[in-house]
């Protein structure tokens, strides 16, 4: 069984404060992806970045960076000098390997950053 | 190129009733998948569809149920509804064959409300 685990539920920063999201995620797998989606108000995800087990590399992208760690199954996700933009519901979700797209989702993080 | 499209956006049912919703995927695009999202549950996989086959389902009744065009173009049909099938369901779309790795590209929704 695939199991993502989003501690937090809410966060509220204030604009130009940097915030890290975490995400932990247990599998039995050795194949598998990580994700992380946005959800702003309109409703629709927005991929974010994707990760596969192999590859622990972090990642940064603009004032985005990820942290892929597999000695604590974790995924966590840093924005840095946040904006009034950035507030959404942020996902982390777990893909194991095979023919399929399933996704297995966290509960969500909502984001609040306020000017 | 246009996103992928998920109609109608909003809908109201009262409970017995039956639904059906519609997801058109990005031109191209072969595969579709369905998520509901709810407060309580989060997001969960309902199923996939490559080639007007069904490849995956996920842990719903059998009041759930969807289908797959020749041109890509999915429905998914809710029978009997329940209150508790008031959700916000997303549909996703994959340029190929459903795969654990694929970027999956989200629709806005449908809201479903029922009374």
């Amino acid at each position: 069984a695939q199991k993502v685990t989003q501690a937090q539920t809410e966060i509220s920063v204030v604009e130009k404060e940097d915030v890290t999201l975490d995400c932990v995620y247990e599998t039995r797998d050795t194949t598998y992806y990580l994700f992380w989606y946005k959800q702003p108000p309109s409703g629709e995800l927005v991929f974010l970045i994707r990760r596969n087990s192999f590859d622990e590399q972090n990642e940064i992208s603009g004032r985005y960076s990820w942290n892929f760690q597999k000695s604590t199954s974790s995924f966590n996700f840093t924005i840095t000098a946040s904006q009034v933009v950035d507030s959404a519901v942020y996902f982390c979700a777990l893909s194991a390997a095979g023919a399929n797209s399933k996704l297995t989702f966290g509960k969500g993080i909502t984001l609040s950053v306020r000017p | 190129k246009a996103g992928v499209t998920q109609t109608p956006r909003y809908l109201i049912k009262t409970r017995g009733q039956q639904v059906t919703l519609s997801c058109s995927p990005i031109s191209g695009h072969r595969s579709v998948s369905w998520y509901q999202q709810t407060p309580g549950q989060g997001l969960q996989f309902l199923f996939e569809y490559f080639s007007e086959t069904q490849r995956n389902k996920g842990n719903f009744p059998g009041r759930f149920s969807g289908r797959q065009f020749s041109n890509s173009r999915s429905e998914m049909n809710v029978s009997t509804l329940e209150l508790g099938d008031s959700a916000l369901y997303l549909c996703a779309s994959l340029p190929g064959p459903p795969l654990h790795y694929n970027e999956q590209f989200f629709g806005p929704g449908t809201r479903l409300t029922v009374l």
